[in-house]
């Protein structure tokens, strides 16, 4: 079964400090692979895609995550967290077929203290 | 244009009641996803629409819960006899068209249900 694991549920950094979210998943194929962030109230936004290619993806704010195949990992990193980068962070997972539902892992809580 | 929106924002039913929550896509996506998030969970997935058809539903919990997309645009989520265990954020994505897994989803902001 598809699964996505983020082993870390809180994380605390310091303004202006590096940030790197844990990203592990279990799929039968290829899949794609998705960076979503949630702000409270807020649904939840895109930041950065996996589909093939480069290993290496770049997003929106800032951020960046890389696909390592032999570990099954989609690690996102910021080398300078903002204060507004507070909030809660999804790693999620889908399939190139028909009918792509996302498989989301169950979140990383972000803190920033300044 | 408008993003992806969802009313009731909150929600509040005494167990057994029965709730609509609706969904508005952005204009013209074709495929329209339903999730359901419980507090300090990922959103997990309820059931998808490709214009009106409901193609997966292998998600709904329950046949106490029941989408539709009569028209291929906006869609409800209609839950019946309403349970405590069903209290959660509701979310609502769109996206263009149902090509494989490249389409990104828009989140709407999601309905907070809570049942007493």
């Amino acid at each position: 079964a598809q699964s996505v694991t983020q082993p870390d549920i809180h994380i605390t950094v310091s303004e202006g400090a590096s940030l790197e979210l844990r990203c592990n998943y279990s799929y039968g194929a290829t899949p794609y692979l998705f960076w979503y962030v949630q702000s409270p109230g807020q649904g939840l936004q895109l930041l950065l895609k996996y589909f093939s290619g480069d290993t290496l993806v770049q997003g929106i704010k800032g951020f960046e995550a890389e696909f390592k195949r032999s570990q099954s990992s989609f690690n996102l990193r910021k080398p300078s967290v903002h204060w507004s980068d507070a909030a809660e962070y999804f790693c999620a997972v889908g399939p190139m077929e028909y009918g792509n539902k996302l498989v989301f892992g169950a979140g990383t809580i972000l803190r920033v203290k300044s | 244009g408008a993003g992806v929106s969802q009313s009731p924002r909150y929600k509040v039913a005494k167990r057994g009641q029965d709730v609509a929550l609706r969904c508005d896509p952005i204009s013209g996506h074709v495929s329209l996803f339903w999730y359901q998030q419980a507090l300090g969970q990922g959103p997990e997935f309820l059931t998808y629409f490709q214009n009106e058809a409901q193609l997966d539903k292998s998600g709904l919990p329950s046949d106490r819960f029941f989408a539709e997309r009569p028209e291929g645009s906006v869609s409800t989520l209609k839950i019946q006899r309403t349970q405590q265990e069903d209290s959660a954020v509701y979310l609502c994505a769109s996206s263009l068209n149902s090509g494989p897994g490249s389409n990104e989803q828009f989140f709407g902001p999601g309905t907070r249900l809570t049942v007493l």
